[in-house]
């Protein structure tokens, strides 16, 4: 079974803190995904990694950064948190190629205050 | 560019009745996936059901069943006799070259008992 695993499930943090959320999946898949879910936007794309130490940017990577030092764990980073980034952060990972479908972690619940 | 979009944002039925609901894509691509997500209200988002752009025939899977039409680009998904248990936002997804999936904004679906 695929287990996409992601540190918090709920994370308060105050305007200006350095914030990471960590990502980590069991299954060697060469891509992971970072996305921020908002009512009524969908999913949007904040970053992905296609291998380690490779990342590019999605439709949203203003305010965020990335790391991916091992193949398991993909870590989206907040230099300095805001509060119109409170959302709803989910990861993913998947093999490559357009069959694959991306697996899911449980999502974190981040709230800037 | 590509493009998704889920034009039923809540749909509300009670149960045994049929769902379907309507997905429509923009892509240039010639080969193309698209997808069917379910997120219940534990967050997680999990796969559904897939189909590439080459097939257009519509499966039925249990009581899910989907109907690909190319010509006017929709990816249809329908739920017969519904169940609480199909309450969730369902989302329709689009992959095409890049490994990236591009996401609807999501239907909210409400079985009552």
């Amino acid at each position: 079974d695929v287990k996409v695993t992601q540190s918090s499930r709920y994370l308060v943090k105050r305007t200006g803190e350095k914030v990471f959320l960590e990502c980590v999946q069991d299954m060697d898949h060469e891509n992971m995904f970072w996305y921020r879910q908002d009512p009524g936007l969908g999913l949007r794309l904040i970053y992905f990694s296609y291998d380690v130490k490779m990342k590019e940017k999605g439709d949203i990577p203003e305010g965020y950064s990335v790391s991916r030092e091992k193949k398991e764990r993909f870590s989206l980073i907040l230099e300095s948190a805001s509060t119109n980034q409170t959302s709803m952060y989910l990861c993913a990972s998947s093999g490559t190629g357009l069959f694959y479908e991306q697996y899911f972690g449980p999502g974190t619940r981040l709230t800037v205050t | 560019a590509q493009k998704v979009t889920q034009a039923q944002t809540e749909i509300s039925v009670v149960e045994k009745e049929d769902v379907t609901l309507d997905c429509v894509y923009e892509t240039r691509d010639t080969t193309y996936y698209l997808f069917w997500y379910k997120q219940p209200p534990s967050g997680e988002l999990v796969f559904l059901i897939r189909r590439n752009s080459f097939d257009e025939q519509n499966e039925i899977s249990g009581r899910y069943s989907w109907n690909f039409q190319k010509s006017t680009s929709s990816f249809n998904f329908t739920i017969t006799a519904s169940q609480v248990v199909d309450s969730a936002v369902y989302f329709c997804a689009l992959k095409t070259a890049g490994n990236k999936l591009t996401f609807g904004g999501g239907t909210r679906v409400l079985v009552k008992p």
